[in-house]
């Protein structure tokens, strides 16, 4: 089955610099990747997603670029502010089952 | 609209109790997962419905769990009974053919 892997699970960066987060996918069928914010105490929430025939998706300082030979995903943030500060999900899924397999997660954290 | 409404918002309750959590998905969303979150295991997928039919139930923990959704529009989380490891935020979360998942603001429940 499908195992998203994701990192790193930690990651301190400088207000107004750019911040990436990675995650690496088993299942080759997988087609449909999103990623969540989850703030503390709070919800998981979409922030963006790519579907497999798009390598690259932009909305503001988000980015989220796909590379399927590779297997692997990115989300890219650029200007932080410390609102960025939370938990950052990456998942995968498969037309098969429509079932979203998660990474462990990263937590972003912005120093003023 | 409203978006996924998760009753109890808050729930504490004895070992040995029974527990009910409710969800209402979007309207108009084919596909219902129970997720429960806790530090150590992170996110985990309990069980997944589609058209209110439960597809995939393997990560119920045990016999204690069940779910239903007996129509569209309402499903059930049930805990019979609760024991302290089942402590955790319970969230639920709906879509329409398997993309972009929106959470419900979880139930915390604290089993003492």
């Amino acid at each position: 089955g499908e195992n998203v892997e994701q990192h790193p699970s930690t990651l301190s960066v400088q207000e107004g610099d750019s911040a990436v987060i990675k995650c690496t996918y088993s299942d080759s069928a997988s087609n449909y990747f999103p990623w969540y914010k989850q703030e503390l105490g709070k919800r998981p929430q979409l922030i963006i997603d790519i579907r497999s025939n798009v390598g690259e998706k932009k909305d503001q300082r988000i980015a989220v670029t796909l590379n399927k030979t590779a297997k692997h995903f990115s989300l890219h943030i650029t200007e932080t502010q410390p609102e960025d500060s939370a938990v950052y999900f990456c998942a995968a899924s498969s037309g098969s089952n429509y079932q979203l397999i998660w990474g462990a997660g990263t937590k972003l954290i912005i120093k003023p | 609209d409203a978006g996924v409404i998760q009753s109890p918002r808050h729930e504490v309750t004895e070992m040995g109790q029974e527990v009910t959590l409710r969800c209402k998905p979007i309207s108009g969303h084919d596909y219902l997962f129970w997720y429960r979150q806790t530090m150590m295991r992170g996110l985990e997928l309990l069980i997944y419905f589609n058209n209110n039919v439960p597809i995939d139930d393997s990560g119920m923990p045990e016999d204690r769990f069940s779910a239903k959704m007996p129509n569209a529009s309402f499903s059930t989380l049930k805990i019979q009974p609760s024991e302290p490891r089942d402590s955790a935020v319970y969230f639920c979360a709906s879509s329409f053919q398997g993309y972009g998942y929106t959470f419900g603001s979880g139930t915390r429940l604290t089993v003492v």
